[in-house]
């Protein structure tokens, strides 16, 4: 199976700031990498797909890249609704594997 | 609107039966494949299991921790798909989620609000 490992785990940041959220896999998955965003309680929600195409919908302060073992999602600016916690999933090979998930919160 | 939504979920003993829902509205599941995604309180996420579309012969996928005991189903004339749990342990608790595979792109784009899944005596 393919590990995906986030860094950091947990972060603590300010409305504004901006902030990089890194996902790695154990072995290439070319760009078959989507983010998600999850609040408590939530569904998670789809950000971007294929590594940095934003999702319908989703605002251009999120962005991704990168492509075979290591990918970021970038949040430019960061505002009040986008304290959540964020998973990478690699859609390369089956089981399709989640990252562990990085949780923003308030500084 | 295009939604899922799970049902069927509920409190069950070790070694017991389950099977949840996953309704579509708003667009016609058939074409879709869907995937089921479970999250332990607390916890991550951790992908379950797939099934494909009829012109895909209906191809399952499952992860090793639920292989053998859990199986996918659809109903395209219903727009459901459903989740068959058998022999289940107390480590499956959690809620499960279903999702559809993206017309567009490699992902997940529409998730339903989850169905919680209680395995205890």
């Amino acid at each position: 199976d393919i590990q995906l490992t986030q860094s950091p785990s947990f972060l603590s940041a300010s409305v504004g700031d901006r902030v990089i959220i890194t996902c790695r896999a154990s072995q290439g998955i070319s760009t078959y990498l989507a983010w998600f965003q999850q609040k408590p309680g939530k569904a998670p929600k789809l950000l971007i797909y294929d590594a940095s195409t934003l999702q319908s919908g989703v605002p251009s302060r999120f962005s991704g890249s990168g492509s075979g073992t290591e990918f970021t999602l970038t949040i430019s600016s960061l505002q009040p609704e986008d304290f959540a916690t964020y998973y990478c999933q690699q859609l390369n090979n089956y089981p399709f594997t989640f990252g562990p998930g990085t949780t923003v919160d308030i500084k | 609107e295009v939604q899922l939504e799970e049902s069927g979920g509920g409190l069950v003993q070790p070694g017991g039966s389950l099977k949840v829902s996953c309704a579509a509205s708003g667009f016609t599941l058939s074409g879709s494949a869907v995937h089921w995604v479970r999250q332990a309180s607390g916890k991550g996420l951790e992908w379950v299991g797939r099934i494909r579309s009829k012109s895909k012969n209906y191809a399952t996928e499952y992860a090793a921790a639920v292989n053998g005991r859990f199986t996918i189903f659809r109903d395209d004339s219903k727009n459901t798909a459903y989740l068959q749990m058998n022999s289940l342990r107390t480590e499956d608790t959690a809620v499960y989620y279903c999702s559809r595979w993206a017309i567009d792109g490699p992902s997940l784009d529409v998730w339903g609000k989850g169905t919680t899944v209680t395995v205890s005596s």
